[in-house]
């Protein structure tokens, strides 16, 4: 059975911390891994992974993914509060399009 | 307007009862999915669907159906609704010509089922 497991479940840090959110994966065939950003209702897409040692960038926001050690990190630099939302990491594999989301990692950034 | 639109935003439901929650898209994707949300469990697909006449269990299809009237609409039906389908439901799109497997999501409809 796939599994996506992100940690830590709930994060709160003061404004201009920086955060990482790990999530790590068991999967069978995988084709890529996406982070996604949920603040009221529905997820944003961030980051599309594919390969092992390229960092994705965006503004403060950064991800990189280890195949060989089946994890991604997301890094947010520079916390503000309106990165307060709940992070998903969810992760495509097999023949089909097979995804197994984690059950995301709730964050708060408080002034 | 929203890409991915989905009706109704909320509904609050009898136990027994059908209930049909409607999605359709402008974004011209071929590939539609129905998700739900719980807390705890994290997003698990119910159906998706890869054109119209492509329709795919996901991991927890019980209980629900699904019908794609057309390349923008798919729509998820409860037959008969029980407290345990109370959830956060979502639509998706994607577009198998991009290489990519992004996601866009719907703002999601709350049900609740009494």
């Amino acid at each position: 059975e796939d599994k996506v497991v992100q940690s830590p479940l709930s994060l709160v840090v003061h404004e201009g911390d920086t955060v990482t959110l790990n999530c790590s994966y068991e999967v069978t065939n995988f084709r890529s891994l996406l982070w996604y950003k949920q603040e009221k209702k529905a997820p944003t897409f961030l980051f599309m992974l594919t390969s092992s040692g390229i960092e994705k960038k965006s503004g403060r926001l950064s991800s990189i993914l280890d195949k060989k050690e089946l994890f991604s990190i997301l890094n947010i630099t520079a916390t503000q509060t309106g990165d307060s939302a709940v992070y998903l990491c969810a992760v495509y594999s097999g023949g089909y399009q097979k995804v197994t989301f984690g059950t995301g990692t709730k964050l708060q950034v408080i002034p | 307007d929203a890409d991915v639109t989905q009706t109704p935003r909320n509904r609050i439901t009898k136990t027994g009862k059908r209930i049909m929650l409607e999605c359709s898209q402008t974004k011209g994707h071929d590939r539609m999915y129905w998700y739900r949300q719980d807390p705890g469990l994290g997003l698990r697909l119910i159906y998706y669907s890869f054109d119209v006449k492509d329709i795919n269990k996901g991991e927890i299809s019980d209980g629900y159906s699904v019908s794609r009237q057309a390349q923008a609409k798919f729509s998820l039906s409860l037959e008969s609704a029980i407290p345990n389908q109370t959830a956060l439901y979502f639509c998706a799109t994607s577009d198998s010509g991009t290489g990519t497997t992004e996601a866009f999501f719907g703002q999601g409809t709350r049900l609740t089922v009494v």
